[in-house]
């Protein structure tokens, strides 16, 4: 069973940078066969994904245009872990926040565990 | 990007009666080459994170009850509840998975009658 679990804080000042971690149980960051994903969920914007890191002999990433510029996915093969650093935020990037897993063989598939969620707030 | 739209965006419906659920994408999402459509459907409880209820728009996750089914196929998509429960209060999202970035409807919330 594929467990992930979200830490890190609630309360980010403005222009400082978001820092969260998403630790997996039940599964390798570096399987061949999946994706790692942060997606956010706000009033105003919905569920949106933001990004994703996978491993196919080399690691890869991808990002949502709409954040492309600011965010920074890694792995942490040591501790079976990945993270998710958003910078320059602004309140609008005031939301929970979700780490998931997606299936990624020949192509993409529905995210299949998430994680608990993390609510971080933008404020000073 | 490929836009999904649900509809309605709320309704209320009688315990044990059919609950209709529908999503539109702006391209069809239906794969030639393994005849899949690339199309989930999510349950959110207040506090919980999105639960993967249906895959492949008809597939339901293992363990999800028998009275959830999904259909459609290209644009047009349902997700049926039929005989609701009290439990199957919650929002409901679409979502595609045909091509990136993934895209998320904008929730459909189910209530009792």
């Amino acid at each position: 069973q594929v467990q992930l679990q979200q830490s890190g804080p609630g309360l980010v000042k403005p222009s400082q940078t978001l820092s969260l971690t998403c630790a997996i149980s039940g599964d390798s960051v570096s399987s061949k066969s999946v994706a790692w994903n942060w997606i956010r969920q706000s009033p105003s914007r919905g569920l949106e994904w933001l990004g994703r890191t996978y491993y196919r002999s080399k690691w890869y990433n991808d990002y949502a245009e709409s954040v492309t510029s600011r965010i920074t996915i890694n792995p942490d093969t040591s501790k079976n872990q990945f993270s998710l650093q958003l910078n320059s935020v602004t309140p609008e990037d005031t939301a929970v926040y979700f780490c998931a897993r997606c299936v990624f063989g020949r192509q993409l598939e529905s995210f299949d565990y998430w994680g608990q969620g993390t609510l971080v707030t933008v404020s000073s | 990007d490929i836009v999904m739209t649900q509809s309605p965006d709320s309704l209320a419906v009688s315990l044990g009666e059919r609950a209709t659920i529908n999503c539109k994408s702006s391209q069809s999402v239906l794969y030639s080459s393994n005849n899949k459509n690339y199309l989930g459907w999510y349950q959110q409880k207040p506090g919980q994170p999105p639960k993967l209820l249906i895959y492949w728009a008809s597939t339901r996750e293992s363990g999800v009850p028998d009275r959830f089914s999904g259909s459609g196929s290209g644009t047009d998509f349902t997700l049926t509840i039929t005989s609701l429960q009290a439990e199957d209060v919650a929002v409901y999202y679409c979502q595609q998975y045909y091509s990136t970035p993934p895209a998320f409807g904008q929730g459909t919330k189910v209530e009792i009658k």
